[in-house]
């Protein structure tokens, strides 16, 4: 299985604040990397398809980067509603997986 | 509007079973990849299940021979027939429709699964 690590887990942050999140895979997963954002008790919600694709949707301040086996995920101004946990998920092969999550919190 | 609604959900023994339904609205579930998603309590997401628009499909090894994932046309709707329930099995269960090359895009609500005696 294709292991899907993200750093930090936690990020404490300002509003304004740019933000970087990484998700690094066990191997080579190619563009094949989906962000999502969740909101306690709530659903996830997609944002980047295919590494950096936006969703529709989705503010232009979140975007995606890299391929193969790094990639990121940046918010280039933080919003009070971006405070949420973020999961980056591989859908290269089966068994799909998630990273373990990053919690982003008001600093 | 574009909509999944699960249900059936509840509390289960150890060893039991339970069938979780997944209601789709706006789209037609058959023509889609349809996804089952769990979360344990304070945990990060677990894939669970996935049925192809051809009607194959594929399980995490942790549920395989266990649960089975299944659509009715007629009503539009998923569902994930559990068996053999363990309390490591207790998590939100999420419906989601994969749209191919993009990931999953839409989400139900999610149904609680307690497997507890």
């Amino acid at each position: 299985d294709i292991q899907m690590t993200q750093s930090p887990s936690t990020l404490s942050a300002s509003v304004g604040d740019r933000v970087t999140i990484t998700c690094r895979a066990s191997q080579s997963i190619s563009s094949w990397l989906a962000w999502y954002q969740q909101k306690p008790g709530k659903a996830p919600k997609l944002l980047i398809y295919k590494a950096s694709s936006l969703e529709s949707g989705v503010p232009s301040r979140f975007s995606g980067s890299g391929s193969g086996t790094e990639f990121t995920l940046t918010i280039s101004s933080l919003q009070p509603d971006d405070f949420a946990t973020y999961y980056c998920q591989h859908y290269n092969s089966y068994p799909w997986t998630f990273g373990q999550g990053t919690k982003v919190e008001i600093k | 509007e574009v909509q999944l609604v699960e249900s059936g959900g509840g509390l289960v023994q150890p060893g039991g079973s339970l069938r979780l339904s997944c209601a789709a609205s706006g789209f037609t579930v058959s023509s889609n990849y349809m996804s089952w998603v769990r979360q344990a309590p304070g945990k990060g997401l677990e894939w669970v299940s996935l049925i192809y628009n051809d009607g194959k499909t594929l399980y995490a090894d942790s549920v395989k021979g266990r649960f089975t994932i299944s659509r009715d046309s007629s009503k539009n709707t998923l569902s994930l027939q559990m068996n053999s329930l363990r309390a490591e099995d207790t998590a939100v269960y999420y419906c989601a429709r994969v749209n191919w090359g993009r990931g999953m895009d839409v989400w139900g609500q999610g149904t609680t699964v307690t497997v507890s005696s």
